[in-house]
């Protein structure tokens, strides 16, 4: 249990579906992440917040939209997705935007049928 | 741009075999180098390094990192079935005031018992 919890586990979605990823931290840290991991490929950094506040946009489609709540709670909503979008996305949190130390969820197995 | 490049790719050895993970990168203002293990979904934090010559050890496992010729290896010891999994190195690259971290493809280890 590494204090980062990921809901749900496992979705499949149409490409008109909207769904939502849902991240939580136990952990009292201050910034949060989403990755997409695919086959065969580096993890990808999608979004950083840092305090509630979105720091880092990596060139994101607008079919994902983050949201962060407060310092604990991570979403990605999710709509239109295409299939090329399958992946596992996994949140992360750390102290701050400035520690390096990451702490992983479990992550989320997307298909887009 | 800045790009982690980890090899081998895959890794098949026996139990109790001594494998060496090498991970080699290229990124501006270099400020750590980390380790994760990823086995079922979530990555687990091994390592992080900073100065080069120092290694870094807990239990069977060790890495040390060097920053003169831009790489760092992970060692593993009579490894055992549980050490297989997907070993994968990051890279701290600044970004906008902030740090964030660059992976390589990922080592995948198999242990055969």
């Amino acid at each position: 249990e590494t204090g980062v919890t990921q809901t749900p586990r496992h979705l499949v979605m149409g490409m008109t579906n909207k769904k939502s990823l849902k991240c939580e931290q136990h952990l009292g840290h201050n910034a949060m992440y989403w990755y997409k991991q695919s086959a065969k490929k580096p993890l990808e950094l999608m979004f950083v917040y840092n305090f509630k506040e979105q720091t880092e946009n990596n060139s994101v489609p607008s079919r994902f939209s983050p949201e962060c709540p407060n310092s604990s709670h991570l979403f990605l909503h999710l709509h239109t997705l295409q299939p090329e979008d399958s992946a596992l996305y996994l949140c992360a949190s750390s102290q701050d935007r400035l520690e390096n130390i990451q702490y992983f969820g479990a992550g989320t197995r997307l298909s887009v049928l | 741009e800045d790009k982690v490049v980890q090899s081998p790719l895959s890794l098949v050895v026996h139990e109790g075999d001594t494998v060496t993970l090498n991970c080699s990168y290229e990124v501006t203002n270099f400020r750590s180098l980390l380790w994760y293990k990823q086995e079922k979904k979530a990555p687990t934090f091994l390592f992080m390094l900073t100065s080069s010559g120092i290694e870094k050890k807990s239990g069977r496992l060790s890495s040390i990192l060097d920053k003169k010729e831009l790489f760092s290896i992970l060692n593993i010891t009579a490894t055992q079935t549980g050490d297989s999994a997907i070993y994968l190195c990051a890279v701290e690259a600044p970004i906008q005031g902030a740090q964030k971290l660059v992976f390589g493809q990922g080592t995948r280890l198999t242990i055969n018992p």
